[in-house]
């Protein structure tokens, strides 16, 4: 009931290429979606977040799409760069700011 | 950067022993959470502090304890450490109020138990 679920363990994309991950859980308490970057050596850094209540939020080169029925979320990275290259989590929380539960994390390779 | 840092970088220790890890939350935070990261790993979380008073704890066994202090800084401490208990801890802190939703964490401490 508190798992989150992450694909693809790993992801290898070409430069000016779209990165597409996918998470899925099953609790429908759930009310805050955010996905987290991390680099080697450094703590997560917050990418973008989103609420059950719209189905789409961009920011920049990111998009969050998110399907309450199927109870599902993904992150699209779109015109991908070497920069991107990193460890993308998704995480849920049911209570506005208490324990966020994460995903395995995707492991993205940009090539250039 | 997201203005939490936490002390120290790495720490080295055998099983058996205590350990203390240290984090100072983001200018006008009152609410801290510490998760703990295996490699190759999600965090997983460990608890949270609101206003000096635990509000919520995940599964992690009694000998994993916390202190949030009056400047909302905090401590996390392991007794009798494990094998298993090496990791990369991370804190992080929230703004609470009506904007309770984001957590910024810090750098991390990697703690290694021999």
């Amino acid at each position: 009931q508190q798992q989150v679920k992450q694909s693809p363990q790993s992801l290898i994309v070409q430069k000016g290429g779209i990165s597409i991950i996918n998470c899925a859980y099953e609790n429908t308490a759930f009310d805050y979606f955010p996905w987290y970057q991390q680099f080697p050596g450094k703590g997560p850094a917050l990418l973008i977040a989103i609420r059950p209540d719209v189905s789409e939020k961009k920011e920049g080169r990111f998009t969050i799409s998110f399907n309450k029925s199927a109870k599902q979320f993904s992150l699209h990275i779109m015109d991908s760069q070497p920069g991107d290259s990193a460890t993308y989590f998704c995480a849920a929380s049911a209570d506005g700011g208490g324990k966020l539960i994460f995903g395995q994390g995707t492991t993205l390779q940009v090539k250039p | 950067e997201t203005g939490v840092t936490q002390s120290p970088t790495h720490l080295i220790k055998t099983r058996g022993q205590q350990v203390t890890l240290r984090c100072s939350s983001q200018s006008g935070h009152n609410t801290v959470s510490w998760y703990q990261q295996a490699l190759g790993q999600g965090p997983q979380f460990i608890f949270q502090y609101y206003r000096e008073e635990e509000n919520g704890r995940g599964n992690f066994p009694p000998r994993f304890s916390g202190l949030q202090f009056p400047n909302y800084s905090s401590e996390l401490n392991v007794n009798a450490l494990e094998l298993d208990d090496s990791a990369l801890y991370l804190c992080a802190s929230t703004q609470g109020g009506a904007h309770t939703d984001t957590q910024y964490f810090g750098p991390g401490t990697r703690l290694t138990v021999l």
